[in-house]
């Protein structure tokens, strides 16, 4: 069974930075692009990052660009978000996901609220 | 970036009905297109990718249609658990869009 459990969420200051972690199981994590897709409270869905199998390609929604990372360690079988100068519009429940054949996202995390506040 | 607009917003429907649902993109996108059902404080769920492919698992009473610019997911007749938010989202191009979402309530 695909499992994808996101941790690393929580309560940051603007300016801020919070690491990400997204844990991978149930299939060859090192075959699949992987995805991080945000929700903010209460609007839809917002594609944010995504990564080749190896790490050698990666791209990002423009309103991320330069300020967040996206990274993974196929060893480990996890995925990564590092988010750095964070402001408040980047608050959102955050879902690691994998990319399907037909690059959609086939399976999601359960998410995790990411909030930026004084 | 190419731009996904869903129509309706909401709509209102019974158990039993069948129920169309749009999505035009602003540019055209081929057959990358895919469909997501989300219920409240859950993950999406993946129905149809490549505009027309049934996502193993999703009953039949789910189908897609379309290419080019213009797309549409359509139930059947609905059940009670079908009641929740539903999006689009392109494949063609990078960034990944989606549509702003359907809200499918209980008349």
């Amino acid at each position: 069974e695909v499992q994808l459990v996101e941790s690393g969420g929580g309560l940051v200051q603007p300016g801020g930075s919070l690491r990400l972690s997204c844990a991978a199981s149930g299939f060859t994590f090192s075959s699949y692009w992987m995805s991080w897709v945000r929700q903010a409270p209460g609007k839809g869905l917002e594609w944010v990052a995504n990564i080749k199998q190896d790490g050698s390609e990666k791209y990002y929604v423009d309103s991320v660009k330069g300020r967040f990372t996206i990274s993974r360690d196929n060893a480990k079988n996890s995925l990564y978000l590092q988010m750095n100068s964070l402001r408040a519009e980047d608050t959102a429940v955050y879902y690691c996901a994998r990319d399907g054949y037909g690059e959609d996202f086939d399976y999601w995390g359960q998410g995790t609220l990411v909030t930026v506040s004084s | 970036d190419i731009q996904m607009t869903q129509s309706p917003s909401s709509v209102s429907a019974s158990v039993g009905d069948r129920v169309t649902i749009t999505c035009r993109a602003s540019q055209g996108i081929s057959s990358w297109l895919a469909w997501y059902q989300q219920k409240p404080g859950k993950a999406p769920k993946l129905l149809i990718y490549a505009a027309s492919s049934l996502q193993s698992g999703v009953p039949s009473r789910f189908s897609g249609s379309g290419s080019g610019t213009d797309f549409t997911l359509t139930i059947s007749s609905l059940q009670p658990e079908d009641f929740a938010t539903y999006y689009c989202q392109q494949a063609n191009s990078f960034p990944r869009t989606f549509g702003q979402g359907t809200r499918l309530e209980i008349k």
